[in-house]
């Protein structure tokens, strides 16, 4: 699987956008781009996955720039419960499509 | 029900201790997952099980022993721990292995070897 860059941190004030970026140049033509949370002391969390396109859901919204080679979550209002560590991870459709979570970026929403 | 359960929530244990986690899912999913999560690091996959049958075991040392009795149901016997081994243990499942399932993820099982 490819490999993905976040920055290690970002904050952002309450119900603000939180613009989280993720870089993936070596992403093949097969591969979606995954995004993934994790709160302190749970379990990770899907959010939202795409190919090439824009995606929108509930929870946020993921912006691929047209080349794919990174890519952006947006949580439209962030709230303080969506502090967490947030995984960009890149994954391909087929036989093994496991999940390789990377370090993450730790988004920390204040007050 | 879209809830993955783990229990014990944490466990203590020595090193001559022979324990067990223990994860369910009711979701009718076929495929489910074992991680391993250290302390401020990303989670990593230790074992896949596909229709029941183990698919993927991610070089883990023998002495983690998976289990899978049903569908439903998913086991990680411990034996003979070492302390570098204690982190969060977590259980995942989704509908199928291949492809582009979503993964759903238990709250895990803090694990400390003394």
């Amino acid at each position: 699987d490819a490999k993905t860059t976040q920055p290690p941190s970002m904050d952002c004030a309450e119900g603000r956008a939180a613009n989280l970026p993720c870089n993936h140049s070596t992403i093949s033509g097969n591969e979606y781009v995954y995004w993934y949370r994790q709160i302190h002391s749970q379990g990770p969390q899907y959010i939202i996955h795409g190919l090439k396109n824009n995606e929108t859901n509930e929870m946020a919204s993921l912006i691929i720039t047209e080349d794919r080679k990174s890519s952006t979550l947006i949580l439209p209002h962030a709230t303080l419960r969506d502090t967490a560590v947030y995984y960009c991870i890149v994954r391909v459709d087929g036989a093994n499509s496991k999940l390789t979570f990377g370090k993450g970026i730790t988004l920390s929403v204040r007050p | 029900d879209t809830e993955v359960t783990q229990t014990p929530k944490h466990l203590v244990m020595g090193m001559t201790n022979k324990k067990s986690l223990k994860c369910e899912q009711h979701m009718g999913h076929r495929a489910m997952y074992w991680y391993k999560q250290k302390a401020k690091k990303p989670p990593e996959l230790m074992f896949v099980y596909s229709y029941e049958k183990l698919s993927i075991n991610e070089s883990v040392p023998s002495r983690f022993s998976p289990e899978c009795p049903n569908s439903s149901l998913l086991n990680l016997h411990l034996h003979a721990l070492q302390p570098e081994d204690s982190a969060l243990y977590l259980c995942a499942s989704s509908q199928e292995y291949r492809g582009l399932n979503e993964q759903f993820f238990g709250p895990g099982t803090r694990l400390t070897v003394l």
